[in-house]
């Protein structure tokens, strides 16, 4: 069976401080990793990586993948309130071109940022 | 650009009835998947449908189906509801797969009650 853990399971941090999230995973036919932020709504899309080595940035948002240890990694700089969120990981396996393939979700890290 | 859109937003049923519940993807979105989301089981992929076909399903049982029209419009049915079907229910639109470059965007979703 599938499984996506993410840790921690949550994370209380001041403004300005850095964050690491983590998300390792056993899957069969790995395709893609997808990091989301959720706050209190629908998830909004950060990163999709499938590429070892590679990182993907956004702002002061980070995100790199190890296909060998079978993890990734979402690091978040200088955070702010607005930071404060759940952020999701999900694995996508056995997909085709035009797909992401069949999703496997973590339980989500609750990252609250104080002022 | 009109966002994806789910209806109805909020819908409660009564054990043993059925439901549909429709979503449209963003204009020039082919794929579209469907999430069930709960406190205890966290978000959980459904299925997946890209040019009127399922390409992924979830590990749900057969009272959970769904299909696509040819204009991209997806539809999902629960059918002999339980109450443990209670959730939120999301859909989630992407552009057609080029390389590395694939996001995904969720809809605000659909809150059904089971009573």
């Amino acid at each position: 069976e599938d499984k996506v853990v993410q840790s921690p399971l949550s994370l209380v941090v001041h403004e300005g401080d850095t964050v690491t999230l983590n998300c390792s995973y056993e899957v069969t036919n790995f395709r893609s990793l997808l990091w989301y932020k959720q706050e209190k709504k629908a998830p909004t899309f950060l990163f999709m990586l499938t590429s070892s080595g590679i990182e993907k940035k956004s702002g002061r948002l980070s995100s790199i993948l190890d296909k060998k240890e079978l993890f990734s990694i979402l690091n978040i700089t200088a955070t702010q309130t607005g930071d404060s969120a759940v952020y999701l990981c999900a694995v996508g396996a056995n997909a085709g071109v035009t797909s992401y393939g069949k999703l496997t979700f973590g339980q989500g890290t609750i990252l609250t940022v104080h002022p | 650009k009109a966002g994806v859109t789910q209806t109805p937003r909020y819908l409660i049923k009564t054990r043993g009835q059925q439901v549909t519940l429709s979503c449209s993807p963003i204009s020039g979105h082919r794929s579209v998947s469907w999430y069930q989301q709960t406190p205890g089981q966290g978000l959980q992929f459904l299925f997946e449908y890209f040019s009127e076909t399922q390409r992924n399903k979830g590990n749900f049982p057969g009272r959970f189906s769904g299909r696509q029209f040819s204009n991209s419009r997806s539809e999902m049915n629960v059918s002999t509801l339980e109450l443990g079907d209670s959730a939120l229910y999301l859909c989630a639109s992407s552009p057609v797969r080029t390389g590395d470059s694939y996001e995904q965007y969720f809809g605000p979703g659909t809150r059904l009650t089971v009573t």
